[in-house]
Parts: C-alpha cells; sequence; structure tokens
C-alpha cells in the first residue's frame, strides 16, 4: 500500500523537552511538508522540502527544526523553543512542480504540560 | 500573495438535501483549487481540484465545484447529503513562491458540515 505514516498518533511531553514526530511515504514523491493545525486557524506551514538534504521555511518555523536525509523520510524536531507546542501536525507530500495535490497523513496530536 | 475565504464555519444540512459549501479566492494569476475534506483526528482526503481545464470539476463521493473566474468563487455542492459526508472541508489555493517555481498551498480556514438524520 502506497501512502504516508506518521508516528505515534498521540505524543505527550513535558514542557522544555524536545520532541521529534517522524514522517515516512512511500510515493516516491520528491517534495514533503510539515503543516500545524489549531482549531479555527485551517492548517499552517511549517517547514517544507523540494528534494533530499534540502529544506526552506515555511510560514511559522520558528521553533522548529526539520532534516531531510532520505527521500522517504522527513522529521519534524519541536523545540523547547516553541512557544505553544501542542496541537495536530500533519506531515504530506507532493510530486514537485505546478497544481499537484499533496497527500497527507494520518497526523500526530502532540500535547505538552 | 494567494488566500482563500471559506465563508461559513459550519454548515448544517438534512439527510438527502442539497449541500453547498462557499469558497472565495484572491489571485493574480489562474490558480490550482483544491478541496479536501478531514474527518474527525483523521488526516486530509483530496476531493477534487482545478487545474485551468474544464471550469466543472467532478470529484469523489458525489462532489462536484464550479469555478467561477468572474465571481473568484470555487464553491463546493453535492446534490443529496449522507451522513457520512459529516466533516471538516478545507477550500485550497495553490500559490507559486517566488524566486523558485515551487508551489506551495494556502488553506482556507474550513467549514464543518453537520448532517442530521
Amino acid at each position: 500500500d502506497g501512502g504516508i505514516t506518521q508516528s505515534p498518533k498521540y505524543l505527550f511531553r513535558k514542557e522544555g523537552q524536545n520532541v521529534t514526530l517522524s514522517c515516512e511515504q512511500n510515493l516516491n514523491h520528491d517534495a514533503m511538508y510539515w503543516y500545524r493545525q489549531d482549531p479555527g486557524q485551517g492548517l499552517r506551514l511549517i517547514y517544507y522540502s523540494q528534494i533530499v538534504n534540502d529544506f526552506q521555511k515555511g510560514d511559522i518555523a520558528e521553533g522548529y527544526s526539520v532534516s531531510r536525509e532520505k527521500k522517504e523520510s522527513f522529521p519534524l524536531t519541536v523545540t523547547s523553543a516553541q512557544k505553544n507546542p501542542t496541537a495536530f501536525y500533519l506531515c504530506a507530500s507532493s510530486a514537485t512542480g505546478y497544481s499537484y495535490e499533496q497527500y497527507f497523513g494520518p497526523g500526530t496530536r502532540l500535547t505538552v504540560t | 500573495a494567494q488566500s482563500v475565504t471559506q465563508l461559513d464555519s459550519h454548515v448544517s444540512v438534512s439527510e438527502g438535501t442539497p449541500v453547498l459549501l462557499r469558497c472565495n479566492y484572491s489571485s493574480s494569476y489562474s490558480p490550482s483549487l483544491f478541496w479536501y475534506v478531514q474527518h474527525p483526528n483523521k488526516g486530509l482526503q483530496l476531493l477534487l481540484k482545478y487545474t485551468s481545464a474544464a471550469t466543472l470539476v467532478k470529484g469523489i463521493n458525489g462532489f462536484e465545484a464550479e469555478f467561477k473566474k468572474s465571481e473568484t468563487s470555487f464553491h463546493l455542492t453535492k446534490p443529496s447529503a449522507h451522513m457520512s459526508d459529516a466533516a471538516e472541508y478545507f477550500c485550497v489555493v495553490s500559490d507559486l513562491v517566488m524566486n523558485t517555481g515551487f508551489q506551495k498551498l494556502v488553506f482556507g480556514t474550513g467549514t464543518r458540515l453537520l448532517v442530521s438524520p
């Protein structure tokens, strides 16, 4: 089955700890994305990567970091510098070029207390 | 920059009645437009997309949307609602990142569709 997997589904952390969210795809897509979803705000882009070993900041990158060492994998680290990390995080991938749709993973709900 | 406005945060319909979810976009060039659906605590699924071919786009599960350039609208419709259609729906426009040729997606704030028996 082709698709995107995110793990874990639910994640709980104490304030001040860094946490890494996993995202893996087997769709052979070059581009991958991380979004944050908060109630009533739609999705906001955190980071994206068009190709291995390259990534760009999105609209709300502060307090987050990513790596793209393999085509299939795009992990997101939520650092202690992120002021309000509790949210639903969605990973996506797509082919590159104009008008290609993005395919989404099932999401990780992070709760920081 | 491109943007989308979803005109209703909530829409309530009865099962078997038509669905209309409204979306207006702002774009300085001919955009690609998408509708995605999200069931609670799940990822997003593509319903349909418009990419400058036919203005009436048919999607999955009986949904369709019409691109109206003169009105800058891309409303989502379905003739007869089903209980399983209850979910959140996002209207999305493509936006080219300057000097890169890369396309990112800009999401509306969502419309929650409630379907009553």
